[in-house]
C-alpha cells in the first residue's frame, strides 16, 4: 500500500532535548516536504527536498534541520526544541519536478515541548 | 510565489451542491491548480487538480475561470463526511519548490 509513515505519532518532550521525527515513503517519490499546522495559521512549510542531497527552506525553517540521504527518508530534526515548536507536523511526498502529481501526506506527528 | 485566497469558512446543507471559491490572481501560465481537503484528525488528502479546462473525478469537479484567476471546487451532493478544511494551492509544473497551503476554507455541513 502506498503510504507516507511518520514516527512518532505523539511525543511530549522538554526544552532543549534533541529529537527527530522520521518520515518514510514507499512510492519512490522525489519530492518530500515537512509542514507544521497550528490553530489559525493553517499549514506552513518548514523544509522541502526535490531529491537526494537536495534540501531547501520553506516559510518557517528556524529551529529545524532536515536531511535527505536516501530517497525514501526525510527526517525532521529539532536540535534544541522550544515550547513554540509545539505543533502538529505533517510529512508529504510526491513525484518530482515536471510532474503535477498529488501530494501524499502522513498521518501527522503531534509534538509537545514543555 | 503565487498565492491563493479563500473564504475562511462556509456552510452548506446536506445533500445540496457546494461551491468553494478560490482566487489566484497572480497565477502563472505553468501553475496547476490543486485542491486538497483535511478531515478532522487526519492529514490532507488530494481532491482534484487542473490547468485550464474543467475537470471531473469521483470526488468533485473543478471549474476554472477563462482567465485562470479564479477557480471553484464543486461538491455535487454534500454529505456530513465532506465537512473538512479545503485548501486550494498552486503548483508550477516546471518547478518543485515551495508549495504554499494557507489556511483554507472550513466547510460545515448542516444535517
Amino acid at each position: 500500500e502506498a503510504q507516507v509513515t511518520q514516527n512518532p505519532r505523539y511525543l511530549i518532550t522538554v526544552t532543549g532535548k534533541k529529537l527527530t521525527v522520521t518520515c518514510s515513503q514507499n512510492m519512490n517519490h522525489e519530492y518530500m516536504s515537512w509542514y507544521r499546522q497550528d490553530p489559525g495559521l493553517g499549514l506552513r512549510q518548514i523544509y522541502y527536498s526535490m531529491n537526494v542531497e537536495v534540501t531547501d527552506k520553506g516559510d518557517v525553517p528556524e529551529g529545524y534541520k532536515v536531511s535527505r540521504k536516501e530517497k525514501r527518508n526525510f527526517p525532521l530534526i529539532l536540535e534544541s526544541p522550544s515550547p513554540n515548536q509545539t505543533s502538529l507536523y505533517f510529512c508529504a511526498s510526491s513525484l518530482g519536478t515536471t510532474n503535477t502529481g498529488e501530494l501524499f501526506f502522513g498521518e501527522g506527528s503531534r509534538l509537545t515541548v514543555l | 510565489d503565487a498565492k491563493t485566497t479563500q473564504p475562511n469558512s462556509m456552510e452548506s446543507n446536506e445533500e445540496e451542491p457546494v461551491h468553494l471559491p478560490c482566487n489566484h490572481s497572480t497565477i502563472s501560465g505553468t501553475d496547476y491548480i490543486h485542491w486538497y481537503r483535511q478531515l478532522p484528525s487526519q492529514g490532507p488528502e488530494y481532491v482534484i487538480h487542473g490547468l485550464t479546462s474543467n475537470v471531473n473525478n469521483r470526488m468533485a469537479s473543478l471549474a476554472i475561470a477563462e482567465d485562470r484567476k479564479s477557480s471553484t471546487l464543486i461538491l455535487h451532493r454534500a454529505t456530513l463526511r465532506d465537512a473538512a478544511v479545503y485548501y486550494c494551492i498552486l503548483r508550477d509544473v516546471h518547478r518543485d519548490d515551495k508549495i504554499i497551503f494557507g489556511k483554507g476554507t472550513r466547510l460545515h455541513i448542516l444535517p
